[in-house]
């Protein structure tokens, strides 16, 4: 099972704001960055948010993270249709010495 | 530009052995900061990291599935070459490899069915 845990499900109107929530714990999110990926159906993983708060190259600003203390965020402003897709956080854990994945946020718009 | 490409078989045996190459360019594996890591996504499941190789050869694996996996790396051919064996109907799956320390560039994946 995973060690991050996401609610399996957000949704909002276009426009609007959803905030994806990531509950870890001090091995992994209090300890590391968190990087969070989204995947648009029958497609890889793309890299959204990496260090918990920076945008790769091309990313939105309406796409935006924060972490603090054992949990991270994942904020959409300005919902699109095209936002719909899976949402995953990720980051190291040190107690397990390998990488983690949330359990996944489906985004409904 | 990174990129990445998977290919192996797309079906494999119960108990057989999956050897999975990872083809990448636009980096070099050779540096202790660098890796490729595979990972993988049973149908309408979530990602589930499997093995991670660094440019020095340090290697780290998912402790669940540790004593089935071998992840090497062959630096003439940028190419990483992932092993699972005794695979079982559970490990059908896309399987992904990436570029890390972010996975911040991913192969398209390869859909690996265990069927008898």
């Amino acid at each position: 099972q995973s060690e991050l845990t996401q609610p399996p499900s957000a949704s909002g109107t276009p426009g609007q704001r959803v905030t994806i929530s990531c509950s870890g714990s001090r091995s992994n999110i209090a300890s590391n960055t968190v990087n969070w990926y989204q995947q648009l159906p029958g497609t890889a993983p793309k890299l959204l948010i990496y260090n918990s708060i920076k945008r790769p190259s091309g990313i939105p600003d309406r796409f935006s993270g924060s972490k603090s203390g054992t949990s991270a965020s994942l904020a959409i402003s300005g919902l699109q249709s095209e936002d719909e897709a899976d949402y995953y956080c990720g980051t190291w854990d040190d107690s397990l010495n390998g990488y983690v994945f949330g359990t996944g946020t489906k985004v409904t718009v | 530009q990174i990129t990445l490409k998977e290919s192996g078989p797309t079906q494999v045996k119960p108990t057989q052995t999956l050897t999975l190459t990872c083809t990448f360019s636009g980096f070099s594996l050779t540096s202790s900061s660098v890796g490729v890591g595979w990972i993988r996504q049973p149908p309408g499941k979530t990602l589930e990291w499997l093995a991670l190789i660094y440019g020095d050869d340090d290697k780290r694996y998912n402790p669940s599935l540790k004593s089935r996996l071998t992840i090497t790396k062959d630096t003439s051919k940028n190419q990483v070459v992932l092993t699972l064996t005794n695979m079982d109907h559970v490990d059908t799956a896309t399987y992904y490899c990436s570029h890390f320390p972010r996975f911040d560039s991913w192969g398209q994946g390869t859909l690996v069915t265990v069927s008898s």
